[in-house]
């Protein structure tokens, strides 16, 4: 079955650090690929999606690229800010009739000052 | 945001009662889900419903239930709680649309077993 597998955490880094969280897939087809993120107390918010290979999702900052050779859907930032510490989860949209979606266990990141 | 409430935002509750979790939409979307969240697993599929009265498992289905009856409500009902069901529960949903497969997530509902 579909499956996403991203990096433990927490990653703690410096504001204005680089960023990277990687995050690799294995699913049958063409699955559509999502970052979401958790705030502390709150839901999920969709944060970047790309649905066919090569496309590049960003928003606020953060990019991740569809990369069907490596199976793969790293997040990264340029410059991280304190707003940005929480949970990251990498997503996928198989091909199921429910169009439901498999998570990765999720990353923290923590940003200091 | 697609509006998404859940209710209660927080239950405890003790082994062996049932209890009924409820997502409630605006969106008029057609799909809806049921998560729970745990440390280290991500989030794992319970239930989902794609129409009213249509409902499937999902990856750890035993030990709930659910029921769709309109389209803007979902229930969860735990039939007789166990303490490996304390979790924070997510309510999600999906529009229709052949070219949009994103979900959109409510606020979570808290729940410990006793």
């Amino acid at each position: 079955g579909d499956s996403v597998t991203q990096m433990e955490g927490p990653v703690t880094l410096s504001e204005e650090a680089f960023l990277t969280i990687n995050c690799t897939y294995t699913a049958t087809g063409y699955p559509s690929l999502f970052w979401y993120v958790q705030y502390p107390g709150e839901g999920l918010q969709l944060l970047l999606k790309a649905t066919k290979a090569d496309d590049k999702g960003s928003n606020k900052g953060f990019e991740a690229t569809y990369r069907k050779e490596t199976t793969s859907f790293h997040l990264e930032k340029g410059s991280v800010q304190v707003s940005d510490s929480a949970v990251y989860f990498c997503a996928l949209s198989g091909s199921n009739a429910g169009n439901m979606l498999t998570f990765g266990g999720g990353t923290r990141l923590m940003v200091k000052p | 945001d697609a509006g998404i409430t859940q209710s209660p935002r927080h239950k405890v509750t003790e082994t062996g009662t049932p209890v009924t979790l409820r997502c409630h939409q605006t969106e008029n979307h057609r799909y809806m889900y049921w998560y729970r969240q745990d440390p280290g697993h991500g989030l794992r599929l319970i239930h989902y419903s794609y129409g009213v009265k249509d409902t499937d498992k999902g990856e750890v289905s035993d030990g709930y239930s659910v029921s769709r009856s309109k389209t803007e409500d979902f229930l969860l009902t735990l039939e007789s709680a166990t303490s490996s069901q304390t979790s924070v529960y997510f309510c999600a949903t999906k529009g229709g649309n052949q070219g949009s497969n994103e979900q959109y997530f409510g606020p979570g509902t808290r729940l410990t077993v006793t």
